[in-house]
């Protein structure tokens, strides 16, 4: 089974609207961190937001909101106000406590900002 | 702000011969890894190293890799017989301590093209 699963493989938002791109996850470990990765089109891989599998509030960095459903198993994130430079690749990601340091990654939503 | 770097940016190479990834780790970081991804596929754990050593790897690490940390600074991957399915686009990362919590920072990436 996928570690992580991102069924949306593409996204359109309107300029300043807000957008919510989809990660479930599956884990028997009940420890865990969640990330979410941007990667534009240069490439490379930018963090934006962590929550940890044993955190209460839901984590917020600037306009990226982690929505974190424990008991659904998804760790959905949401761009406020979205920008054209928003336009990316973006990665959910697992690590485990059992399983070591390793990154699990789903298989991306590509996130079109539209003016 | 402290950034992972890596050399060289795009790699070309025959099939069967031997390439050397480098990557300069952020310098207060102990945790070392190399992921790939495939064209328009996800980020896939290669390998991660610690003390010295390597602590974890991935059925894609088979014997035609191997790692190396050099110097106090340099973390190289390096493939020893190319082969066409190695084309894709190599991440080194890092972090600092082995904490759920603790981001794993990606560089801008090798991309590899293997004829």
């Amino acid at each position: 089974a996928q570690k992580i699963t991102q069924t949306q493989p593409g996204m359109f938002v309107q300029e300043k609207e807000a957008v919510t791109l989809d990660c479930t996850y599956d884990t028997s470990d009940p420890s865990y961190g969640l990330f979410w990765y941007k990667q534009p089109s240069s490439g490379e891989m930018i963090f934006l937001i962590y929550q940890g599998s044993y955190d209460q509030q839901n984590a917020t960095e600037g306009r990226y909101s982690l929505n974190f459903q424990k008991a659904r198993k998804s760790a959905n994130l949401v761009i406020s106000a979205s920008q054209l430079g928003d336009s990316a690749m973006y990665f959910c990601a697992m690590r485990e406590t059992n399983t070591g340091n390793q990154f699990y990654f789903g298989t991306g939503t590509s996130l079109t900002v539209i003016p | 702000e402290p950034e992972v770097t890596q050399t060289p940016s795009h790699q070309v190479t025959q099939m069967g011969q031997e390439v050397i990834l480098r990557c300069v780790p952020i310098s207060n970081h102990l945790y070392f890894y190399w992921y790939r991804q495939i064209l328009g596929q996800k980020v896939e754990f290669l390998v991660s190293f610690y003390n010295n050593e390597i602590s974890e790897k991935s059925e894609i690490f088979d014997d035609q890799f191997s790692v190396e940390r050099p110097d106090g600074s340099n973390f190289t991957l390096k493939i020893r017989s190319t082969k066409l399915e190695d084309s894709a686009m190599y991440f080194c990362a890092s972090n600092s301590i082995e904490g759920m919590g603790d981001t794993q920072y990606f560089g801008p990436g090798t991309r590899l093209t293997v004829l």
